[in-house]
């Protein structure tokens, strides 16, 4: 199906695990962006990339860490995950700079 | 990127015309103005943007004062539906999108 997927939509990890959320576009668009949302709270920048291969933080990148190897898809992992890292979390994708963003449904990750 | 203020929240009735305001006083000359909207656990939804000129879609209207450093997001007719978060975002191309507190908007009958 055309669009944004991320995956899993709900995941309880436990802290200290690693877990990586997927995310994947099938418009080939340039920009990913990864964000998180804390119950009650706005959406904070996590990291973002501008084509494959290139990375940069956003405004909250401590404890993830993300890749671009491919254009379409864009994984963020948590490596060593930690209770305030319970967030919902949401990938995002745009055909350029200048254009609209696209929002997955989000993951909502709990970490016990 | 510029930083906006948004009012944190508004008011309006079923049917009748919202405007939410934004402020960006900073705004530089390559800087986009962005609306999106966020309702209840949904990923956020691109609503309008535009840089100097006033620009309309089927979903709103969005009016940039001639000095850019404020704009206003007009919902024509707004229905219980549009109740939500909106954000009003300041980018240049090819930048972060960055989101702030936004303007919860009640729509109430």
């Amino acid at each position: 199906d055309a669009g944004i997927t991320q995956s899993p939509r709900y995941k309880i990890t436990e802290t200290g695990r690693q877990v990586t959320l997927m995310c994947h576009q099938t418009w080939s668009h340039s920009y990913m962006f990864w964000y998180r949302q804390d119950l009650g709270h706005g959406l904070r920048l996590i990291y973002y990339s501008a084509a494959a291969d290139i990375t940069d933080k956003g405004e909250v990148p401590d404890g993830y860490v993300v890749s671009r190897s491919k254009t379409e898809n864009f994984p963020l992992t948590l490596e060593s995950a930690t209770r305030s890292q319970t967030s919902v979390y949401f990938c995002a994708s745009s055909q350029s700079g200048g254009i609209e963003a696209f929002f997955g449904q989000g993951t909502r990750l709990t970490v016990v | 990127d510029a930083k906006t203020t948004q009012p944190p929240s508004m008011d309006c009735a079923e049917g009748r015309a919202a405007n939410l305001p934004c402020n960006h006083s900073t705004i530089s000359g390559n800087e986009y103005v962005y609306w999106y909207r966020q309702i209840h656990s949904q990923g956020p939804q691109y609503i309008i943007h535009g840089l100097k000129n006033n620009e309309t879609n089927e979903m709103a209207s969005l009016i940039i004062t001639e000095d850019r450093k404020s704009s206003t997001l007009i919902l024509p007719h707004a229905t219980l539906r549009d109740t939500a978060v909106y954000y009003c975002i300041v980018r240049s191309d090819g930048n972060k999108l960055v989101f702030g507190a936004g303007t919860i908007l009640r729509v109430k009958s």
